[in-house]
């Protein structure tokens, strides 16, 4: 099932900060979060992993509350170059097996645009 | 080191016709997975090859089909293309599982079926 992301857009002045979130209806494994500037493809922002772990190169906090399905990606002082449409992936436990195992799903995307 | 690449960046199609499409992933990188973008339906997943087995599918009809080559470059192919085939495909690869991995995506292709 495809995660639910909100809001579907924000604008925000430079400085500023959002919160972007990511809910799924099943057990999830991880979540992935991505921007996608228009017209480029889609660059890696973080993945959180059941237990605590987090794998991330940028400069953005997120969080993974694994009981309810939801990760939020946290974007604070925010900055022009953090403009773009924001993806948000998750993929259920190993466990689920069936046709479910290591796919990824990506939610409808939230834009994000800042402004001077 | 190089990134992920697709061939061509741009391809018009009519209706009725098939289309291949072809992806070179990051070197050292066996998984490659396919996604078709578009402005309704966001990012859709197509299918995960990894050495040269298919992993994992998702819900697009039997027109829609892959393959991966023993240097990982994988190709994807769609026969009795319609209009509802227009968009923007991309191919990302990973090290390992996508789950739990990093995906590297290409710059894509556009796809246009007139």
């Amino acid at each position: 099932q495809q995660p639910v992301q909100s809001p579907q857009a924000v604008i925000l002045r430079e400085g500023e900060d959002a919160v972007i979130n990511c809910s799924s209806s099943k057990a999830l494994y991880s979540v992935h979060w991505y921007r996608q500037k228009h017209g480029e493809a889609p660059v890696f922002l973080m993945i959180l992993l059941k237990g605590g772990e987090q794998k991330g190169h940028e400069k953005i906090s997120a969080s993974f509350n694994e009981k309810k399905q939801q990760s939020s990606l946290y974007l604070t002082a925010s900055q022009l170059s953090y403009s773009g449409t924001y993806f948000c992936g998750t993929a259920p436990p190993l466990s689920a097996g069936g046709t479910s195992y290591g796919k990824l799903t990506f939610g409808q995307g939230t834009i994000l645009t800042v402004h001077p | 080191k190089a990134g992920v690449t697709q061939t061509p960046r741009y391809l018009i199609k009519t209706r009725g016709q098939q289309v291949t499409l072809s992806c070179s992933p990051i070197s050292g990188h066996r998984s490659v997975s396919w996604y078709q973008q578009t402005p309704g339906q966001g990012l859709q997943f197509l299918f995960e090859y990894f050495s040269e087995t298919q992993r994992n599918k998702g819900n697009f009809p039997g027109r829609f089909s892959g393959r991966q080559f023993s240097n990982s470059r994988s190709e994807m192919n769609v026969s009795t293309l319609e209009l509802g085939d227009s968009a923007l495909y991309l191919c990302a690869s990973s090290l390992g599982l996508p789950l739990n991995n990093e995906q590297f995506f290409g710059p894509g292709t556009r796809l246009t079926v007139l």
